[in-house]
């Protein structure tokens, strides 16, 4: 069955320090892979997105995600957190040419501290 | 990147009565728009797949009768949640595939979204 799993309901950084979010899927097909990030009471904004070929891919913000089909992860990173930064970040998986479903995570709460 | 808007962005009414919701792609057609509903502190739940000329399609659950899908053009969806109730209040977000982008247009574009409350 398909899904996504982010294991950290809530992170808590520092400014300027590094951060990690991760993702985990399962999806029969080859996966298309995308980060969104949603202020409060905001609708969703594309970060990142995976297709193929280079499995790091760099996005807005400053932010990238690697893909590693061995381990079935898509995990976001950036390397200096910024006070903006906070909000809720969602990994999503899908749709492929088979279908529409898109598979959201249940997303990270990302708190950034002075 | 492509844009699509949502309206009203907020919305409060009365429980028995209906409201429509507005999606509408700015800058590109889109022939399938998706209709999210989001809990507070929660995922999106997807609840219907809106297609340019022909009926939507429903995820499980979801009563059609209840929430009703047009996609009357290639930019422009709306849902409308009949006989609204208290338990129907929740944040709203479309989104649309854009077709140009991607291998096969897979990337969505989301609304800002529509916040209901039903007094």
């Amino acid at each position: 069955a398909q899904s996504v799993t982010q294991p950290d309901i809530h992170i808590t950084v520092s400014e300027g320090a590094s951060l990690e979010l991760r993702c985990n899927y399962s999806y029969g097909a080859t996966p298309y892979l995308f980060w969104y990030v949603q202020s409060p009471g905001q609708g969703l904004q594309l970060l990142l997105k995976y297709f193929s070929g280079d499995t790091l891919v760099q996005g807005i913000k400053g932010f990238e995600a690697e893909f590693k089909r061995s381990q079935s992860s898509f995990n976001l990173r950036k390397p200096s957190v910024h006070w903006s930064d906070a909000a809720e970040y969602f990994c999503a998986v899908g749709p492929s040419n088979t279908g529409n479903q898109f598979y959201f995570g249940t997303g990270t709460s990302l708190t950034v501290i002075p | 990147g492509a844009v699509v808007s949502q309206h009203p962005s907020r919305v409060i009414c009365k429980s028995g009565t209906s409201v429509k919701i507005e999606c509408r792609s700015l800058d590109f057609q889109a022939t399938t728009m998706f209709w999210y509903r989001q809990f507070p502190k929660q995922s999106l739940m997807l609840m219907a797949t809106s297609n340019e000329g022909s009926k939507a399609t429903y995820e499980q659950g979801v009563e059609k009768d209840k929430f009703l899908i047009n996609h009357a053009s290639l930019t422009l969806s709306t849902l409308t949640v009949t006989s609204a109730h208290p338990e129907d209040s929740s944040f709203y977000i479309c989104s649309a595939r854009d077709p140009g982008r991607g291998p096969n247009g897979e990337t969505q574009y989301f609304g800002p979204g529509t916040r209901l409350l039903v007094l």
